[in-house]
């Protein structure tokens, strides 16, 4: 129940396209969904995150999508450029505690 | 200078030796932790601490051991090296404030290799 499953482990996108990963949890607990972004070499950096009252939430090229009823939530990826190429991690936290997806590498081709 | 400084970031030893790996922290936070990486399982937390008094094990603390000896720093041990310790491990740490999310601030990593 405090798995937090993430999808796709990997995916190669094209300039210019849209990159989407998919994340989905069990606990209805959870109270934050951060996503993480990960460049090689170093750690992990937040990139955007919500909380569970609100369906979306836009920060210039990133969206994260927020499904209640389902128990999922998505990262979308706008214009993908090849700078986005990393890893990147959705999380879902309750009190002090974060889960972690298993991550997925995104590769944006130009 | 970093926020989240690891060191070494890089170690090479054999199974059985005694290996510390170090953080150090200029961000002024009470929450420190040490996280594994390994490809395909994500971020695994190994222990936590909240305070210099505070130490708590994580989901994968067998053969680790963590010493907090300062709010600034936070070192992790293993006791006697095994190749299956061989992973990226990452210091991070975290400020609630007053929005109530855990942002985790991340060290560079130290990727340690167990032979």
């Amino acid at each position: 129940q405090q798995q937090v499953k993430q999808s796709p482990q990997s995916l190669i996108v094209q300039k210019g396209g849209i990159s989407i990963i998919n994340c989905a949890y069990e606990n209805t607990a959870f109270d934050y969904f951060p996503w993480y972004q990960q460049f090689p070499g170093k750690g992990p950096a937040l990139l955007i995150a919500i909380r569970p009252d609100v369906s979306e939430k836009k920060e210039g090229r990133f969206t994260i999508s927020f499904n209640k009823s389902a128990k999922q939530f998505s990262l979308h990826i706008m214009d993908s450029q090849p700078g986005d190429s990393a890893t990147y991690f959705c999380a879902a936290s309750i009190n002090y505690q974060l889960i972690w997806g298993a991550g997925t590498k995104l590769i944006i081709k130009p | 200078d970093a926020d989240v400084t690891q060191t070494p970031r890089n170690r090479i030893t054999k199974t059985g030796k005694r290996i510390m790996l170090e953080c150090s922290q200029t961000k002024g936070h009470d929450r420190m932790y040490w996280y594994r990486q390994d490809p395909g399982l994500g971020l695994r937390l190994i222990y936590y601490s909240f305070d210099v008094k505070d130490i708590n094990k994580g989901e994968i603390s067998d053969g680790y051991s963590v010493s907090r000896q300062a709010q600034a720093k936070f070192s992790l041990s293993l006791e006697s090296a095994i190749p299956n310790q061989t992973a990226l491990y990452f210091c991070a740490t975290s400020d609630p404030g007053s929005s109530g999310a855990n942002v985790l601030t991340f060290g560079a990593g130290s990727r340690l290799t167990v032979l």
